[in-house]
């Protein structure tokens, strides 16, 4: 069965400084890979997706993912974190169909 | 830039009454989609609607769930007979396209049923 897997609840990192937000997943096949941001009382943001090509993508507010197909892992990655990324990140999967397998999310705290 | 947009913002209902959840997916999206998120926990997919029909479904949506379109720019999810677990929040979805297209999501209608 098709699983993602977020095994961090929350991430601290101070403003400044990179941050990691962890995903592996479980399907069979070729994945479609994504990221989603959810700030308080907002519906989900798309960030980046991997659909196929470079293992690292780009996408909004400065944010790249890298997709690793032998560790199965797609972690969500910023070289300089602010403050205002603070938020609940989720990682999803697509497998050809039409929904979208969401992980447990991660709570980014960023801290002056 | 354009958004999708969902109505109420919250819903408090009494069990066994009927709801219905309204969504204005993109203008130029073809599919649809229904998520809910109990407090606490995953997102999960409910349904998926395309061309004036469910393409796809999960095992949450039994049939006191139901889907329409019933003009060209809403999009609905109709409870039937609410229980104290459909309390969630309803996210309405869309997109372009299926699989390879990433789904533009809504704020969300939170449902709370006493």
């Amino acid at each position: 069965a098709q699983s993602v897997a977020q095994p961090e609840d929350q991430v601290n990192v101070a403003e400044g400084n990179p941050l990691t937000v962890k995903c592996t997943y479980s399907v069979s096949g070729n994945p479609y890979l994504f990221w989603y941001v959810q700030y308080p009382n907002r519906g989900l943001q798309f960030l980046l997706k991997y659909i196929t090509g470079d293992n690292l993508v780009k996408g909004s507010y400065g944010f790249e993912a890298e997709f690793n197909k032998s560790q199965t892992s797609f972690h969500l990655k910023k070289p300089s974190a602010l403050v205002s990324d603070s938020a609940l990140y989720f990682c999803a999967v697509g497998y050809n169909t039409d929904k979208l397998i969401f992980g447990t999310g991660t709570r980014l705290q960023v801290f002056p | 830039e354009p958004e999708v947009t969902q109505t109420p913002s919250h819903q408090v209902t009494q069990m066994g009454q009927e709801v219905i959840l309204r969504c204005v997916p993109i203008s130029n999206h073809l599919y649809f989609y229904w998520y809910r998120q109990i407090l606490g926990q995953k997102v999960e997919f409910l349904v998926s609607f395309y061309n004036n029909e469910i393409s796809e479904k999960s095992e949450i949506f039994d049939d006191q769930f139901s889907v329409e379109r019933p003009d060209g720019s809403n999009f609905t999810l109709k409870i039937r007979s609410t229980k104290l677990e459909d309390s969630a929040m309803y996210f309405c979805a869309s997109s372009k396209r299926t699989g390879v297209n990433e789904q533009f999501f809504g704020p969300g209608t939170r449902l709370t049923v006493l």
